[in-house]
Parts: C-alpha cells; sequence; structure tokens
C-alpha cells in the first residue's frame, strides 16, 4: 500500500542525546515536511524539502537537522540543542505538479525526554 | 500575516446531534487555499476538503458540509448526524498563493461524540 511510514512509534531520549526520527513514502511525492505537534499549539513547521538535496528551515527549525539523499526519505534529527523536544512529531508529503495539493501524512512519532 | 483561528476548543455532543466547527482565517493574499484534515486517535491527518478563493460554493460530501464564506473569511465544517467515529481532532489549515509550501495551521477543535 502507498503511503507514509513514520518510526518509531514511541521514542524516549536521555537529556543531552540526539535521536533520529524516520519518515519514509512511497507515493513517489517531491515534497516532504517535518510538523511538531504539542496541545493546544496545532501543527508548526520544522523543516520541508521540495527535491533531493535540498531542504528549507520552517518557522521553527532551531534545534533540529535533517537529510534528503533520497527521494523517499527525509529523517529529522533532534539535537541536544533543542531545549524542550518532547512533543508529537509528523511527518508529511505532498505531489508538486499541482497547486495547492493536499499533504498526506504518516502516524506520528512520540517522543519524550527523560 | 497569516493566521488560522479554531477558538472552539473542545466539543462534546451527543451522537446523531449535528456539530458545527469554526474556522476563521486571516490573509491578505487574493489567492488562497483552505483544508479541513481530521485527526483520529491513532494520529495521522486524514485530508477532508480543499477549497480554493475563487469558489465560495458550499460542499456536502455525505454526512460532512463545508461552509465557505469570504465576507467572514471563514470557513466552517458541519457534521450532520455525528457518530462516534467522527470523535477526533478537526485542523483547519491555509495555504497562500505566495507561499504554496506552507501549511498554516488552527490550534484544532476536539470533538467527543457519545453514544
Amino acid at each position: 500500500d502507498g503511503g507514509i511510514t513514520q518510526s518509531p512509534k514511541y521514542l524516549f531520549r536521555k537529556e543531552g542525546q540526539n535521536v533520529t526520527l524516520s519518515c519514509e513514502q512511497n507515493l513517489n511525492h517531491d515534497a516532504m515536511y517535518w510538523y511538531r505537534q504539542d496541545p493546544g499549539q496545532g501543527l508548526r513547521l520544522i523543516y520541508y524539502s521540495q527535491i533531493v538535496n535540498d531542504f528549507q528551515k520552517g518557522d521553527i527549525a532551531e534545534g533540529y537537522s535533517v537529510s534528503r539523499e533520497k527521494k523517499e526519505s527525509f529523517p529529522l534529527t533532534v539535537t541536544s540543542a533543542q531545549k524542550n523536544p518532547t512533543a508529537f512529531y509528523l511527518c508529511a508529503s505532498r505531489n508538486l505538479d499541482r497547486q495547492y495539493t493536499e499533504a498526506f501524512f504518516g502516524q506520528g512519532t512520540r517522543l519524550t525526554v527523560v | 500575516a497569516q493566521k488560522v483561528t479554531q477558538a472552539q476548543t473542545e466539543i462534546s455532543v451527543v451522537e446523531k446531534e449535528d456539530v458545527t466547527l469554526d474556522c476563521v482565517y486571516e490573509t491578505r493574499d487574493t489567492t488562497y487555499y483552505l483544508f479541513w484534515y481530521k485527526q483520529p486517535p491513532s494520529g495521522e491527518l486524514v485530508f477532508l476538503i480543499r477549497r480554493n478563493s475563487f469558489d465560495e460554493q458550499n460542499e456536502i460530501s455525505g454526512r460532512y458540509s463545508w461552509n465557505f464564506q469570504k465576507s467572514t473569511s471563514s470557513f466552517n465544517f458541519t457534521i450532520t448526524a455525528s457518530q462516534v467515529v467522527d470523535s477526533a481532532v478537526y485542523f483547519c489549515a491555509l495555504s497562500s498563493s505566495y507561499n504554496t509550501d506552507k501549511l498554516i495551521f488552527g490550534t484544532g477543535t476536539r470533538l467527543q461524540v457519545f453514544p
């Protein structure tokens, strides 16, 4: 089945550690996105990429890094510089052959700092 | 500046009641798109509808209907005869012609439908 796969579903991190969240899509979509969801704050854009080997910062990129070495994959690293990383992280992808296409989302990764 | 406001944080209804979720947006762009997404307890966001700024026709899809009014900058979502399976968080989002890569989300409305 086509879709977006995020792993792991739950992730626990000790303070000071970097962790990487995986996002893979088999929809052949050009663009991929990472959002952070906190209670009562909706979704905020962290990073996005429209093409392999290129990506742009979103609204809250500090403390995060990404790579786009393959069209299908867009991993997000939460670094130790992110002071409040506990949140729900959602990956999305979108086709760019038409304007304003909807984004498709994965099932999310819940990250908790312990 | 662009902004989406969903003033209703949480709504509770009993099954078979009709419920309307409000969405008010702000943008200076003349060309923009509005979206509604559903987030069930499993976590992923499910796309429901897309509406462009030039099309003010209301839309109905089964028990779902959407009322887009540019005069009041609103894009409200009504569920008729609600069901327990409608329980979820619903997000309204905005995308403009000047920055089509960004979806600006509202804070969401949690709908609980009780049997």
